[in-house]
Formats: C-alpha cells, structure tokens, sequence
C-alpha cells in the first residue's frame, strides 16, 4: 500500500507558542487529506477535510483560526495549532487518498502534542 | 449521526486463544465498514473491509461479517499471535458519510507468549 508519512510523532510545545505538524504523502498524490484528533480511550475525530489547493472544509465545532491548515501541494498537508493550550494536548493522525487510484484512505502515524 | 460503537480494553490473551472485538454501528445510508490495526509505533492500517451487508472482510487470519439486521461488524480471529499485539479500531465511512469515517473508541490487544 502507499506510505504517508507524518512529522513529528511528538513534540512538546509552552502554552501560547504554535507547532506545525506535516504529513506528507511518499509515493502517491494526494488528493485529499484528513485530519483526525484522539483523546485518550476515545474514538477519533475527524477535525477537517482538505482537498489540494482548495480551503479546507472543518467539522462542526473545530475552530479553523486555531487549527489552520495547508494542502498547497498533492503531497503535503499541515495543520498548525495556533495559541496552543494544554486542553489542545491530544493525538493528531492524518489520512490521504488519491482518489482517482485507491479506495481507501492510508494513515500517518500519528503526532502526540503536549502542551504545557 | 454516524457512530461506532467498539469494546473497550484492553484485552489480554494468550497466544492460539480465539480473539473476539465487538464493533456495533448507526448510519444513514448504506456505509462501509471497515477494521484498523495500528501497530505500537506505527501508522493506522487497513485490516479488512466490507462494502456491503453480509459480505465477509477476511485478511491475516482476521474475519468480519457485515450484519445490517444486527448492525454489527465483529472482528474475529481463531488463534491469535504474539504479533497480532496491537490497536483495532473499527470505522464506518462511504454511504451519505462520503469519504469521512467515523471510527470506534479502539481496543487494545495484548497476546502473552
């Protein structure tokens, strides 16, 4: 299967400050990527939908000045947590498909965000 | 709304025991149900799929049914390996969700030699 490969798995951040997290598509286009969240023992979420050089499409409650993201190319996407806060302390995994070639959506593997 | 409803662990086994994970579902339409395995350290994985009810996803020794009158998608293995030490998540996507899943909680396996 295709590879997508998501950076960093961890990182710590001080409150106030943003960290960009990447995930990047290795060897295929990605035409639309998806944003997930997971607090602990609970289920994903999907947090947003980009589709390459278009905004992305947020779900209901997920605040997009605060989780900004970029799918300027067919193989990178970013999220940025903007003002970070440690209620944002979660698990983010991206997902990508190329929709003309696969039915199915491969994973990242996953950015653990501390915020402190 | 969607939702996935899915046994919470962790679950501990011993090696060749017979693994059971429950995965209940409610969604609009006719979706796709599908099996994640996330090993430690590693990215989400598609096990197994099943695009319609009744249809068999079956893959590494792993099987599910697709039951629409029980709105169920169990996972099931007969004799589980050390390797199969992972995260499962099962996840309903396609029908009027389109491309977003909506997945379960997880469970977390854990075999013992």
């Amino acid at each position: 299967g295709a590879v997508v490969s998501q950076h960093p798995s961890r990182v710590i951040c001080k409150s106030g400050t943003s960290v960009k997290i990447e995930c990047r598509s290795l060897d295929f286009q990605a035409t639309t990527m998806f944003w997930y969240r997971q607090f602990p023992k609970q289920s994903l979420m999907l947090m947003a939908t980009s589709n390459e050089g278009s905004k992305a499409t947020y779900e209901q409650g997920v605040e997009k000045d605060k989780f900004l993201i970029n799918h300027a190319s067919l193989t990178l996407s970013t999220l940025t947590v903007t003002s970070a806060h440690p209620e944002d302390s979660s698990f983010y995994i991206c997902s990508a498909r190329d929709t003309d070639r696969y039915t199915e959506a491969f994973f990242g593997q996953g950015t653990r965000l501390t915020v402190v | 709304g969607n939702s996935v409803t899915q046994m919470e662990g962790p679950v501990t086994l011993s090696e060749e025991a017979f693994l059971t994970i429950n995965c209940t579902y409610t969604a609009t339409g006719y979706p796709s149900l599908f099996w994640y395995v996330q090993y430690p350290g590693e990215g989400l994985q598609l096990l197994l799929k099943a695009t319609k009810a009744d249809d068999k996803g079956s893959n590494k020794g792993f099987e599910a049914t697709y039951r629409k009158e029980t709105t169920s998608f169990h996972l099931e293995k007969g004799s589980v390996q050390v390797s199969d030490s992972a995260v499962y998540f099962c996840a309903l996507g396609g029908g009027a969700a389109g491309n977003k899943l909506t997945f379960g909680g997880g469970t977390r396996v854990l075999v013992k030699p």
